[in-house]
């Protein structure tokens, strides 16, 4: 499992909180993702990141900021939750230089936003 | 902007009998295209991939194909089990760090 994990596994929270996800990898990566799943959407990019620092918006950006201050930790935040950001959040990770790399993802976070 | 779509959302074979999916996509032509297995509750997880210059690539039971001119990918399970049973993603890559995602076919086999 590329040594992914995801907290939480599960929140429920209320519109306008603030909500912070983490992803945490043990193996040094240098990509790693972030991804919202919906039905009807598939999986879609909401940021990633290719080093310390370092990172770029995906497809789905609008509402969502992220933080790479060291390489193991990605965090994804929704400084102002609404209920369209209900969802299952994935984090991915590629274990190569990120071109041609197949992905390995953790095992989700289910967010609901009452 | 790129669109893929997978043939069906929901697919059900017997059981012994050969699945076949497909991911098709409009404009560019990916840099290589890679499927995955998503069972319920799980993150994906990756099977094939296969290279835009590649027409096929086996693996045990899988077969991948990837015609550039219909711009068109088939996914097949030889001798379907029920433990193949899961949502089936294709993914493709126009040269960056990024995969973009199909929404996926639900494949059922039934005993």
């Amino acid at each position: 499992d590329a040594g992914i994990t995801q907290s939480p596994r599960h929140k429920v929270t209320e519109t306008g909180t603030p909500v912070t996800l983490r992803c945490h990898q043990t193996e040094n990566h240098r990509y790693m993702y972030w991804y919202r799943q919906d039905p009807g959407h598939g999986l879609r990019l909401i940021h990633y990141s290719y080093g310390v620092k370092d990172t770029d918006k995906g497809e789905v950006s609008d509402g969502y900021s992220v933080s790479r201050s060291k390489t193991e930790d990605f965090l994804l935040t929704l400084e102002s939750a609404t209920s369209s950001q209900t969802s299952v959040y994935f984090c991915a990770i590629t274990t190569g230089q990120g071109l041609t790399d197949t992905q390995y993802f953790g095992p989700g976070t289910r967010l609901t936003v009452l | 902007s790129q669109k893929i779509e997978q043939n069906s959302e929901a697919l059900n074979i017997q059981e012994g009998k050969t699945a076949t999916l497909t991911c098709n996509y409009t404009n560019y032509s990916p840099a290589y295209l890679q499927w995955y297995r998503q069972d319920p509750g799980r993150g994906p997880v990756f099977l094939l991939l296969i290279r835009e210059n590649e027409k096929e690539k086996r693996k045990e039971r899988l077969k991948v194909t990837f015609d550039t001119t219909l711009k068109q990918s088939l996914f097949h399970i030889t001798a379907s089990q029920p433990a193949d049973s899961a949502t089936y993603l294709c993914a493709l890559n126009f040269g960056n760090e990024k995969l973009t995602f199909g929404t996926g076919t639900r494949l059922t086999i039934i005993p």
